[in-house]
């Protein structure tokens, strides 16, 4: 497809369980980044690539969060052991760039909702 | 460490009217600043962007000023529609002097604007 794609778009899982959500960049673009938004909340920072290492993944609230990308391509972010507090909707965004630089424009996928009952 | 912070909404407006929805940053380096847009249903969007100090970014009737010396980059438009009605973010990628950027995009918490016929 021609955008960020996201999957699943909706998830609701029990208490306990691991989860993973995928997505797959726009093609050709080098940078891919997670975020996380929460109701009421802003867009809070998870993990970035470049290509298919991690510069910065200082936002992954704790050691149950991880991400992974492969071939420079498709990306994994895998939560284990949810908890409540882990609902939220998930954004993934890639860019041809590095954000702020040239041609360092995001764009979205329409993100991942996560229910964990 | 970067923030950014925006005027608290929700904001809801007549047809037409005048909107302003304030922002304001701190920043280590030389940021770029940016407004995404999120409408109903979709995902994020690029709404307009400065680079540097008194650059004004413009998009589909909007305008903000990237003014270094009040750190603010305000969101106007003169006339709005009720097809602006959306959440507004605004977003900073920070970068060094050389102007490399750091990677990643720090939003705001997002101000909910409402324009009513």
């Amino acid at each position: 497809g021609a955008g960020v794609s996201q999957s699943p778009s909706n998830k609701v899982t029990e208490k306990g369980k691991d989860v993973e959500l995928r997505c797959d960049p726009i093609s050709g673009h080098t940078a891919l980044y997670w975020y996380r938004q929460s109701l009421g909340q802003g867009l809070e920072f998870l993990i970035y690539f470049q290509g298919n290492s991690a510069p910065d993944k200082s936002g992954l609230p704790s050691d149950r969060f991880s991400a992974e990308r492969t071939g420079g391509s498709v990306s994994t972010l895998t939560i284990q052991r949810t908890q409540q507090e882990d609902s939220a909707v998930y954004l993934c965004a890639s860019s041809l760039a590095l954000a702020g630089g040239p041609h360092g424009e995001l764009f979205f996928g329409e993100g991942s909702r996560l229910t964990v009952l | 460490g970067n923030s950014v912070t925006q005027m608290e909404g929700p904001v809801t407006l007549s047809e037409e009217a005048f909107l302003t929805i304030n922002c304001t940053y701190t920043a280590t380096g030389y940021p770029s600043l940016f407004w995404y847009v999120q409408y109903p249903g979709e995902g994020l969007q690029l709404l307009l962007k400065a680079t540097k100090a008194d650059d004004k970014g413009s998009n589909k009737g909007f305008e903000a000023t990237y003014r270094k010396e009040t750190t603010s980059f305000h969101l106007e438009k003169g006339s709005v529609q009720v097809s602006d009605s959306a959440v507004y973010f605004c977003a900073l990628s920070d970068r060094n002097a050389g102007g490399t950027s750091y990677g990643k995009l720090t939003f705001g918490q997002g101000t909910i604007l409402t324009v009513h016929p």
